[in-house]
């Protein structure tokens, strides 16, 4: 079964420009989430979707950050313009939807690094 | 504020002895808990977790003890492998809530 794929895995860019990321979950994962890490710090979740609906946001940055997911399946995370400290890994995750288990947990994409300068 | 803590960043353990990971946490609610594992440049994935109804839950050389009354667990892993060096996280979550807590993170460094 292939896993949680993320596209790019790094990438620099200079402050007040715009970047996206792209995530594509585990094939029949209803539940897909962005967290962001930032060094030293345990992933923060950012966004979680529920097939394409947006289940929480309350911890993403609207002035700055959007996210969708089209069609259920595949999902973008855009930051404009970026700041210094959005300087994070930013991790896409997906689980099924109900979790059924114990072993039904969220499985984490390699993540982005973003570098902003 | 920070509902899940791992108050310590760092463990260095020799192989073949036992690694003990500690997490505390502030929300009542919590009621399973996770520990995942982080290698370098890779996402976490998922090691073994617990529901609140147990004290105890053990796979193979790991083991996550609960103690919910002081809002406390442990990961135990017996042996300590060179392997097993990477950065842990504990996580917590709310029946009826995908979203998990993370916890700061322990690196551990098994010594061969």
């Amino acid at each position: 079964e292939a896993g949680v794929a993320q596209s790019p895995r790094y990438k620099i860019i200079e402050k007040r420009q715009s970047v996206a990321f792209w995530c594509n979950p585990i094939s029949g994962h209803a539940t897909l989430y962005w967290y962001q890490q930032i060094l030293g710090q345990g992933p923060k979740l950012l966004i979680q979707f529920q097939n394409n609906g947006v289940v929480d946001d309350s911890q993403l940055p609207k002035d700055r950050f959007s996210a969708e997911r089209l069609k259920g399946v595949d999902s973008t995370l855009k930051i404009q313009p970026a700041k210094l400290e959005d300087s994070a890994v930013y991790l896409c995750a997906s689980s099924p939807y109900p979790r059924t288990g114990p072993e039904d947990t969220q499985y984490f994409g390699p993540g982005t690094r973003l570098t902003v300068l | 504020d920070q509902q899940v803590k791992q108050n310590s960043p760092s463990l260095s353990v020799q192989e073949g002895r036992i690694s003990i990971l500690n997490c505390d946490y502030t929300n009542s609610m919590f009621d399973y808990f996770l520990w995942y594992k982080k290698y370098p440049a890779e996402g976490p994935t998922f090691l073994i977790s617990i529901s609140s109804i147990k004290d105890k839950n053990e796979d193979g050389r790991f083991t996550v003890f609960l103690n919910k009354s002081a809002k406390h667990l442990s990961l135990h892993i017996v042996p300590s492998q060179p392997g097993d060096s990477a950065v842990y996280f504990c996580a917590a979550s709310a029946t009826g809530a995908n979203n998990l807590f993370f916890g700061t993170g322990t690196r551990l460094t098994v010594i061969p």
